[in-house]
């Protein structure tokens, strides 16, 4: 079974530039979330979409991040404009979306701010 | 608010010398917790899920237990290979009307097993 595709693998852009990411999960998992991992740090949530609906954004820096995921696969993550802060690795999970479920993660895609 | 506290932040074993590593957790009723390994540059992979105080799960040189507060893995004659970070997540009981599933992680423990 095909894990949870990310690209790119790596990014490295300077402040106030714009970047996207985008994540393919596992197939005919409903729910998808976007992680920010700083270094030294745990995931921490930015975004959960069950289907193609967010779930929670609640942690989502919405002045300068945005997320879709149309036809409930396939998500892509913005940020514009980037800050030195948002250096960071920017994981993607997916699980079925039962009560309990299992997240499962992609390999991620560092971005580095200069 | 949901905390998890991982300790320690650092652990450098012998091959062969076991250990554990804890998460201290406190949260508005715990749904799920939940241990994942990461290697440097990967993202997390998933070992296992505890739902109730007294459970116990094995996989290989590891083993996760439960209580009230916190969650050990035990790593029984480590090698090489088990070294990676080692991350705790809890999944809280009340979902709220949107069905929100985040995991809060802890900062993870770095385990290096020397040969």
């Amino acid at each position: 079974e095909a894990g949870v595709a990310q690209s790119p693998r790596y990014k490295i852009i300077e402040k106030r530039q714009s970047v996207a990411f985008w994540c393919n999960p596992i197939s005919g998992h409903a729910t998808l979330y976007w992680y920010q991992q700083i270094l030294g740090q745990g995931p921490k949530l930015l975004i959960q979409f069950q289907n193609n609906g967010v779930v929670d954004d609640s942690q989502l820096p919405k002045d300068r991040f945005s997320a879709e995921r149309l036809k409930g696969v396939d998500s892509t993550l913005k940020i514009q404009p980037a800050k030195l802060e948002d250096s960071a690795v920017y994981l993607c999970a997916s699980s079925l979306g039962g009560l309990t479920d299992t997240q499962y993660f992609g390999p991620g895609t560092r971005l580095t701010v200069l | 608010e949901d905390q998890v506290t991982q300790s320690p932040e650092a652990l450098r074993l012998q091959e062969g010398e076991s250990s554990s590593l804890n998460c201290s957790y406190t949260v508005s009723g715990l749904r799920g917790l939940f241990w994942y390994r990461q290697d440097p540059g990967k993202g997390p992979e998933f070992l296992f899920t505890l739902y109730s105080a007294g459970e116990e799960k094995e996989k290989e040189r590891l083993k996760a237990t439960l209580t009230k507060k916190e969650s050990f893995l035990h790593i029984t004659a480590p090698k090489p290979e088990d070294s990676a970070t080692y991350l705790c997540a809890v999944q809280e009981g009340f979902r709220g009307p949107t069905g929100a599933n985040n995991l809060f992680f802890g900062t993870g423990t770095r385990l290096t097993v020397i040969p």
